[in-house]
Order: structure tokens, then sequence, then C-alpha cells
């Protein structure tokens, strides 16, 4: 069975550093693109980015470039998505997702929790 | 920037037939997918490549697609059902960049 396992919920400072992780299982972790997705408080899906494990090749979208960064680590078949310094702004659920090369996103993790607060 | 433009809302009744819609320029050149999201849960892939659905998603879901509109139908809609429905594609610029509508809440009466 294909499986994306996040880590848990997190609750920061405003101006705190944070990684939040996914960790794949089921499928060969470096053929499929990773995913990350935002969802805040009572709104709608954001795409943020994706990432291809294999090399590491990375594409952005234009809301979310150079205010977090996603990485993967293949050998152990983890992707991450980290915040040098959070702001209350960033409160949502994250949610990583395998990207199919064809443009669906299937399976989704379960969702991490971030909440920034003073 | 690119969007894709769903109606924030859809009701009907149980057994009838629920039809949500997405809209974008680029849709004649890009396929169409759909999201279930049930509170409190992750998003789950019921319609992909427009209207082609995964293995375990019922049969009374189903896709279509028309000029600039892709639509998501449920036939015979069970109380179960009631979700939020979130349609994603991508630009056509060559960007690969991916877009999700802003959802529609199908409310089951």
């Amino acid at each position: 069975e294909v499986q994306l396992v996040q880590s848990g919920a997190e609750v920061k400072k405003p101006g705190e550093s944070l990684k939040i992780s996914c960790k794949g299982s089921g499928y060969s972790f470096t053929s499929y693109w990773i995913g990350w997705v935002r969802q805040m408080p009572g709104k709608g899906l954001e795409w943020m980015g994706i990432i291809y494990p294999g090399d590491s090749d990375t594409r952005y979208s234009p809301s979310f470039q150079g205010q977090v960064t996603i990485s993967a680590d293949k050998s152990i078949s983890t992707a991450y998505l980290q915040w040098s310094s959070l702001k209350a702004s960033d409160t949502a659920m994250y949610y990583c997702v395998r990207y199919d090369p064809s443009g669906w996103f299937d399976p989704w993790g379960q969702g991490t929790l971030v909440t920034v607060s003073s | 920037s690119y969007e894709l433009t769903q109606p924030p809302s859809v009701s009907v009744s149980p057994g009838q037939t629920a039809r949500i819609t997405c809209s974008g320029d680029a849709l004649p050149k890009q396929y169409a997918y759909w999201y279930q999201q049930k509170p409190g849960q992750a998003p789950v892939l019921v319609i992909y490549k427009d209207s082609e659905r995964p293995s375990g998603i019922p049969e009374r879901f189903s896709g279509s697609s028309s000029g600039t509109t892709v639509t998501l139908t449920i036939s015979g809609v069970q109380a179960e059902d009631e979700a939020d429905y979130y349609c994603q594609s991508a630009d056509s610029s060559g960007t690969s960049y991916v877009v999700f509508g802003g959802g529609t809440k199908l409310t089951v009466l």
C-alpha cells in the first residue's frame, strides 16, 4: 500500500524555525514527485511546491518561493518542508502528497497542523 | 496568475444528481482532477484526467469536459457525499504550475 506518513502537530512562536516531515512507503520514493499543499483554517487548498527525490529537482509556487524550503532525503524516503522564521499567518494544516507525472495528487498524507502563536 | 473558478456551494436532495463546475482558460489544453475532502480528513482523489475514476471510487462519481469548463457529476447523491470538492489543473504556460479551484461545499439536504 502506498502511504505517506507525516510528522505530528507543532505549536511554535513567531520567529521560530520549523521543519516538518513526510515519509513515503509502499513505492519507489525516488521515482515520484512529492508535493506540499497548505490549507489555512476554513480555507481552500494551495499548492506550495514539489520535489523529485531522485535528484532533488524542486519547483515552487510563486506565492511560496522564498517563504519555505522543500527538501528530501532519499536514503530514508522522507521529504521535508521548513521555515526559517515562522509568522502567525503560517498557521495551517500542511499536507504532503505524491504527485503523479500525469498531473494528479494521490495519495495524501494525513496532514500536519502547524500553529504559530505568541 | 492562472485561476480555476468553482461555485462556493451546491445543494441537492438525496438521490438527486449534483453537478459541480470548474472553469479555467487552460482547461481545453490541460487535464482536470477532482478531490473530495470531508471535515477533518485529508483530500481524496475522485476523478483524474477529466473523467477517469480511481479504483475504489463509487461509480456514481463521473467527470466530463467541455471547452473551458469541467464538471464533476455525482449521480444518486448520498448523505456520505456531503463534503468539499476541489478541482485541480495546471496552467499552460509551460511552467507546470499547479493550481486548485477555490472549492465547492456540497450540501445534501
